[in-house]
């Protein structure tokens, strides 16, 4: 049971860039998986999460109308996609399960790096 | 939005001795369901977060039992009996019981 992120990188001030999380051992459709981010030398900051379908959709007020988080179920595969990207998003950005669950489920993949600068 | 605080958000700790972490929040935790939405993380240098414990008194599959979690509403603690090495990282609260989530600053214990 594992989660793999990767797409992180460098990009230019206004740039775009997806990440995907993929999951192995457990289907993503079964659970909230998440988006959290960590600025360098800084604390942990939620970003979004996703369930079944767009009605199940929560976005940071940092995230809202600049990232969208979707997955596909036949990849088992949570994705964020990001555009209008800025330099205060540069940041380890890390997929998760089950934040918050009853039953302790909570799993976090090891996280991509984005960089934001020109 | 739900604000979390830790305290202290530095702890030198002695091996063989106990420690505690505070952590409270703006709002009261406990859901209308009865749960608490409260979790601990621990992140080890280097590493991503790890569960310690859910629903504020319950470890995780794997965790030792030197970790426990304790606390209702809007104050909880964590506790390690008897610290060990392999102890040292960042402790992290955070709250579910509502979106956004959000985590506490985080507490940083060394040897």
């Amino acid at each position: 049971v594992q989660l793999v992120e990767s797409g992180g990188g460098l990009v230019q001030p206004g740039g775009s860039l997806r990440l995907s999380c993929v999951g192995s051992g457990f289907s993503l459709n079964k659970y909230w998986m998440h988006w959290v981010r960590q600025a360098p030398g800084k604390g942990l900051e939620w970003v979004s999460r996703f369930y079944s379908d767009r009605s199940n959709i929560d976005y940071a007020d940092s995230a809202r109308g600049r990232f969208t988080i979707s997955r596909d179920d036949a990849k088992n595969t949570l994705y964020l996609q990001m555009n209008s990207l800025r330099a205060e998003d540069t940041a380890v950005y890390y997929c998760a399960r089950a934040l918050g669950y009853q039953s302790g489920e909570s799993i976090w993949g090891q996280g991509t790096l984005v960089t934001v600068s020109s | 939005d739900i604000v979390m605080t830790q305290s202290p958000l530095s702890l030198p700790v002695i091996p063989g001795e106990p420690a505690s972490i505070s952590c409270r929040s703006s709002q009261s935790l406990l859901h209308s369901n009865g749960y608490i939405y409260l979790d601990w993380y621990l992140q080890k240098p280097g590493l991503s977060p790890q569960l310690l414990i859910y629903s504020g008194s319950k470890r995780a599959s794997g965790v030792p039992d030197r970790f426990s979690g304790s606390g209702s509403g809007t104050d909880f603690t964590l506790k390690i009996s008897r610290v060990e090495a392999e102890d040292v990282g960042v402790y992290y609260c955070m709250q579910a019981v509502q979106t956004p989530f959000t985590f506490g600053p985080g507490t940083k214990v060394d040897i």
